[in-house]
């Protein structure tokens, strides 16, 4: 069965760092998102993109981080600057298509350590 | 409350017995989804329910929607060991957004054998 898969499962920086995640959505799915979760809390929405570009952006999703899709594959969140709230398991996740009308399947997360 | 709020926070059962949860929301939906997540691992989608259905199953599995209260229960029906996780109610459309969902802190399940 296909699956959203995330790399590394596990990131550590140094504060002020810049650093990428990345995610390989379902290959036939249109729409992808970026989730994270800080530890023991809810999960927040962060970003949506369709089409090549940002669909809907939270608070969260300041100056800071940016999102591209490389190639037909591949779909990163980078964070410029790492700041120490930065820390918490961020997920990728994707869907054929429209939130309000089908499943999002999430990958398994990285988690995000910053020093 | 906020969006997507599940209670419990946390179910103890025997393996065998059955669970509910619960989840409300505030705003308008278009959805309403439940995810599991074993601990410090992914989210599993388990099912979606429409806005226009009252009741869906799948497997073990049954969920209820209604939008008057605007609350949706999950029940877990002969629930096993592996079953132990986090359990998450979230919705999409609320606020004008079709793009993201609004997932509730969680009710934490825990079957012992």
């Amino acid at each position: 069965e296909p699956e959203v898969t995330q790399t590394p499962s596990h990131q550590v920086t140094q504060m002020g760092q810049e650093v990428i995640l990345r995610c390989v959505p379902i290959s036939n799915h249109l729409y992808f998102y970026w989730y994270r979760q800080i530890l023991g809390q809810k999960v927040e929405f962060l970003v949506s993109f369709y089409n090549n570009e940002i669909s809907e952006k939270s608070e969260i999703f300041d100056d800071q981080f940016s999102v591209e899709r490389p190639d037909g594959s591949n779909f990163t969140l980078k964070i410029r600057s790492t700041k120490l709230e930065d820390s918490a398991m961020y997920f990728c996740a994707s869907s054929p298509r429209l939130a309000g009308a089908s499943e999002q399947f999430f990958g398994p997360g990285t988690r995000l350590t910053v020093l | 409350s906020q969006q997507g709020e599940e209670d419990p926070q946390a179910l103890s059962i025997q393996e065998g017995e059955n669970a509910t949860m619960n989840c409300s929301y505030k705003t308008s939906i278009n959805n309403l989804q439940w995810y599991r997540q074993n601990s410090g691992r992914g989210l599993v989608h388990l099912i979606l329910i429409r806005s226009n259905e009252r009741e869906k199953h799948s497997g073990r599995l049954r969920v209820t929607l209604d939008t008057s209260k605007k609350s949706s229960s999950l029940l877990i029906t002969a629930s096993r060991a592996a079953d132990t996780a986090s359990y998450f109610c979230a919705t999409d459309g609320g606020g004008g957004s079709n793009y993201k969902l609004t997932f509730g802190k969680g009710t934490l399940l825990t079957v012992n054998p």
